[in-house]
């Protein structure tokens, strides 16, 4: 089946720093891939979407300059999250489109990354 | 109203019973239907997806996709412990819409 890793699992920063989250689609190639924070005991909630060689769009609210997203590839997107704060630690989950046709409704999720930010 | 309602729960029921999971939405464009199961501090998992109304069976598991009343379900028959998690409803318009997410149902099975 179709398999997404992120890495790191967890990550612990200090605040004002910057962290990189990497998202790869292992064995499949991904037209768009998306970012999703999940606070605890609750949903997830859309950050941006992101396609292949273009510029992600976020969602209402989210701060392009404090989340940048990088899809650099059809198996490959990146979120930083710039000058870290400890409201941003979250849960972050990224999701994967496969490209095969018929099957693009499908997303495949990652394991997600524990961010703190002491 | 929010897009799509799910009661959260947490739900606990004993080992081999039937559970049922639901979502209610008032978009009626919405047409495909999936359903997530996701553990604990792990990312979500595709369980099973429908288009537009019917049912779907995946062994112990059925979707059922009610449109005229905006209701979907997902059964879990003779439920394991293994099931304790939380169960994400999920759907989209047209292809290559963005999902909505159900807020999620916490399950527990008891031994």
């Amino acid at each position: 089946g179709a398999v997404v890793s992120q890495h790191p699992s967890r990550v612990i920063c200090k605040s004002g720093t910057s962290v990189k989250i990497e998202c790869r689609s292992l064995d499949f190639q991904a037209t768009t891939m998306f970012w999703y924070r999940q606070f605890p005991k609750k949903s997830l909630m859309l950050m941006a979407t992101s396609n292949e060689g273009s510029k992600a769009t976020y969602e209402q609210g989210v701060e392009k300059d404090k989340f940048l997203i990088n899809h650099a590839s059809l198996t490959l997107s990146t979120l930083t999250v710039t000058s870290a704060h400890p409201e941003d630690s979250s849960f972050y989950i990224c999701s994967a489109r496969e490209k095969a046709s018929g099957r693009a409704y499908e997303q495949y999720f990652g394991p997600g990354t524990r961010l703190t930010v002491t | 109203q929010k897009e799509v309602e799910q009661d959260p729960g947490p739900l606990s029921v004993p080992e081999g019973a039937i559970v049922s999971l639901n979502c209610t939405y008032s978009n009626s464009a919405f047409q495909y239907f999936m359903w997530y199961r996701q553990y604990s501090r792990k990312g979500p998992e595709l369980l099973m997806y429908t288009y537009s109304s019917g049912n779907k069976e995946d062994g112990r598991f059925t979707a059922q996709v009610d449109k005229s009343s905006k209701y979907i379900s997902l059964f879990i028959r003779d439920s394991q412990p293994s099931d304790s998690a939380t169960y994400l409803c999920a759907m989209s318009a047209y292809y290559g819409q963005n999902f909505v997410f159900g807020p999620g149902t916490r399950l527990s099975v008891l031994p």
